[in-house]
């Protein structure tokens, strides 16, 4: 049984740039949420999807966006990218209606701002 | 505003002590989550805590939560290096949407040392 899978594992951009992350959920998971965690920090919640819409958002710019699939994969898109947008960027799914499940994360995407 | 907080932030532990990492939250919550992380490595769960005095145990691991007070405990009982990690605690705000996770607002991490 797969887990949740995230591409790329590693990515290098250029401040202005744009870059889409891409991340399958768990089988059988329905929702896939999204977070961002800089160096030495916690992750933070960026946004959730579920049924192919944003449910819930964190605070965060509009500069992140995102799109879910109908067979629940999910894209992040950073657009504009600035420096301070390098981080992990992890990628966590969960099965919506159970009460108490953890979201399993995924290995994450580590993104470099030049 | 929402605050997770974790102490210590840093631990260094010898191995065969026991040690207890303290997280408190600043709003009403009875979702719980504890997860590992290794460096340059994901997340790994290790409880979920989903009541007032829910008490749960893996190995030398023992988490607790106290909802009254706001306040989730790892314990760490006759550390081995194997433990060396940092230690997140997270906390689900959102109830609205069946039950199911809402965001999980996280501590900075607790980063354990356990050394021979």
């Amino acid at each position: 049984d797969a887990g949740v899978t995230q591409s790329p594992t590693h990515l290098i951009k250029t401040r202005g740039q744009q870059v889409t992350l891409r991340c399958s959920p768990k089988s059988g998971h329905d929702t896939v949420s999204w977070y961002q965690q800089a160096l030495g920090q916690g992750p933070q919640f960026i946004f959730q999807y579920y049924e192919e819409e944003e449910r819930q958002r964190g605070n965060f710019p509009d500069r992140f966006s995102g799109h879910q699939f109908p067979n629940y994969s999910s894209e992040l898109n950073v657009n504009a990218l600035l420096l301070g947008d390098s981080a992990l960027y992890l990628c966590a799914s969960s099965l919506a209606g159970r009460p108490g499940d953890e979201q399993f994360f995924g290995p994450g995407t580590r993104l470099t701002v030049l | 505003e929402l605050k997770v907080e974790q102490n210590p932030l840093f631990l260094s532990m010898q191995e065969g002590k026991n040690y207890t990492i303290y997280c408190n939250y600043s709003t009403t919550s009875d979702r719980l989550y504890w997860y590992r992380q290794d460096p340059g490595k994901s997340l790994e769960s290790l409880f979920v805590l989903l009541s007032n005095g829910a008490v749960k145990q893996e190995g030398r691991l023992m988490a607790s939560l106290d909802t009254k007070a706001r306040l989730s405990t790892l314990h760490i009982t006759a550390a081995v290096h194997d433990l060396s990690a940092t230690y997140f605690c997270a906390v689900d705000i959102n109830r609205n949407y069946g039950g199911s996770q809402g965001n999980l607002i996280f501590g900075k991490g607790t980063k354990l040392s356990v050394k021979p």
